[in-house]
């Protein structure tokens, strides 16, 4: 069965400080690969998407970036957090098919910026 | 641009009781996908229920269902036998086909009362 990790479960950081979240999906390969934001009390919005190593599409302008050194590895990268970035970040995985398939979502990250 | 209303922000249901969550949608396009995910207080999203906009037939899992009109681009989700582990924000999402992008409502939080 497939699995979805994220890592690190919680975090706190300061203004202005970089920022590393790590996703990894184990039991399938070439996965569609996306990272969202949850703000409090709304719901999800698409930020990054992936369809293969080094590709990324993003949805929304602002301060993040992502990157897929490997297959099953999605990184959401920051060089300088804004207050605005606090948040819910969750990765999610699709099966790559021709049809849309359904997300499968990790446990997600609780970034606060102080 | 595709939106999804969920109009309940709230809603509460006494065990072992029927609640329904309402859900509309609006695109242009014929070919796309809904969904119900579940997020409970540990935050995972979790798939509930999945519908194609090409069948009639109304999906189902267990005492999950949806009532789906697509002329009236509703998609509402029916629980039955209300348990309290059915205590979540329940979110009503929507993918045209071919797309990446998975549009959320505001979600609906459920209570479950004993």
């Amino acid at each position: 069965s497939q699995t979805i990790h994220q890592w690190p479960a919680t975090l706190v950081q300061p203004v202005g400080s970089p920022l590393s979240l790590e996703c990894t999906v184990e039991g399938t390969s070439n996965p569609n690969l996306y990272w969202y934001r949850q703000a409090a009390g709304r719901g999800l919005q698409l930020l990054f998407y992936s369809v293969g190593i080094g590709q990324i599409s993003s949805e929304v302008p602002q301060n993040l970036s992502a990157s897929r050194p490997q297959d099953r590895q999605f990184i959401l990268s920051s060089k300088k957090l804004l207050l605005s970035d606090s948040g819910f970040y969750l990765c999610a995985w699709s099966r790559r098919q021709g049809g849309t398939d359904t997300q499968y979502f990790g446990p997600g990250t609780r970034l606060t910026v102080l | 641009a595709q939106t999804v209303t969920q109009s309940q922000p709230e809603m509460s249901v006494q065990e072992a009781e029927t609640v329904t969550l309402s859900c509309t949608y609006d695109t242009s396009e014929n070919n796309y996908y809904l969904f119900w995910y579940k997020q409970p207080p540990s935050r995972q999203m979790i798939l509930v229920i999945r519908q194609e906009a090409y069948k009639q037939q109304n999906a189902t899992e267990n005492r999950f269902s949806v009532n789906f009109q697509k002329a009236a681009k509703s998609f509402s989700l029916k629980i039955s036998d209300s348990q309290l582990g059915d205590t979540a924000m329940y979110f009503c999402a929507f993918i045209e086909g071919g797309s990446e992008k998975l549009v959320f409502g505001k979600g609906t939080k459920l209570t479950v009362n004993p």
